[in-house]
């Protein structure tokens, strides 16, 4: 596609529910990212894929979060057993290479845990 | 700990005129840094970067400053519009990192 696309756009959900966010990158990046943007703060890392493997998930809080990318295109973010500290921006960017510079961002899929 | 700061959570500046949007970071070892625009439900989206190694990149209106003994980086609209009216995000990197590192964001009103 011509640009990296999150769905959904915003997801409600239930305290202690289970979510999945999906990104679809750009076709043939071959770089993901996902970050995290609370209210008020700018984006916050969580984890980085190159190809299908997490080439660093230091970013991610607590084993409530993972993150896959099986055929290293398509990634799905998976939270269980959600908190309402949890609500935030999720963002997911990607790059044709695993260089810093000059992601392109999705519009994100704000999540709001009730 | 915010390793990378932008103190002024706004900034309203009049059309025609110069914005000037500051950024601090505390990690010398970032060694290139990105300003990213944002409008309200869209991503981030690219502006301008610059590497350790200049002191000023410049595109169009947009110019950035690099100040790396004060630890400091500007960017600098000119003449602004009111398009411009964003947020606006500092970022910095490492050699070795997979990541960005963002400041709190900086919302820019350009009024008539």
């Amino acid at each position: 596609g011509a640009g990296v696309s999150q769905t959904p756009s915003n997801k409600v959900t239930e305290k202690g529910k289970y979510v999945e966010l999906r990104c679809d990158p750009i076709s043939g990046h071959t770089a993901l990212y996902w970050y995290r943007q609370s209210l008020g703060q700018g984006p916050e890392f969580l984890i980085y894929f190159q190809g299908t493997g997490a080439a660093d998930d230091s970013g991610l809080p607590n084993d409530r979060f993972f993150a896959v990318r099986p055929e290293g295109s398509v990634s799905t973010l998976k939270i269980q057993r959600t908190e309402r500290g949890d609500s935030a921006v999720y963002l997911c960017a990607s790059s044709p290479t695993g260089s810093n510079y000059g992601y392109t961002f999705g519009s994100g899929t704000r999540l709001t845990v009730v | 700990d915010q390793q990378v700061k932008q103190n002024s959570p706004s900034l309203s500046v009049q059309e025609g005129r110069i914005s000037i949007l500051n950024c601090d970071y505390t990690n010398s070892m970032f060694d290139y840094f990105l300003w990213y625009k944002k409008y309200p439900a869209e991503g981030p989206t690219f502006l301008i970067s610059i590497s350790s190694i200049k002191d000023k990149n410049e595109d169009g209106r947009f110019t950035v400053f690099l100040n790396k003994s004060a630890k400091h980086l500007s960017l600098h609209i000119v003449p602004s519009q009111p398009g411009d009216s964003a947020v606006y995000f500092c970022a910095a990197t490492t050699p070795a990192a997979s990541k960005l590192t963002f400041g709190t964001g900086t919302r820019l009103q350009v009024t008539l």
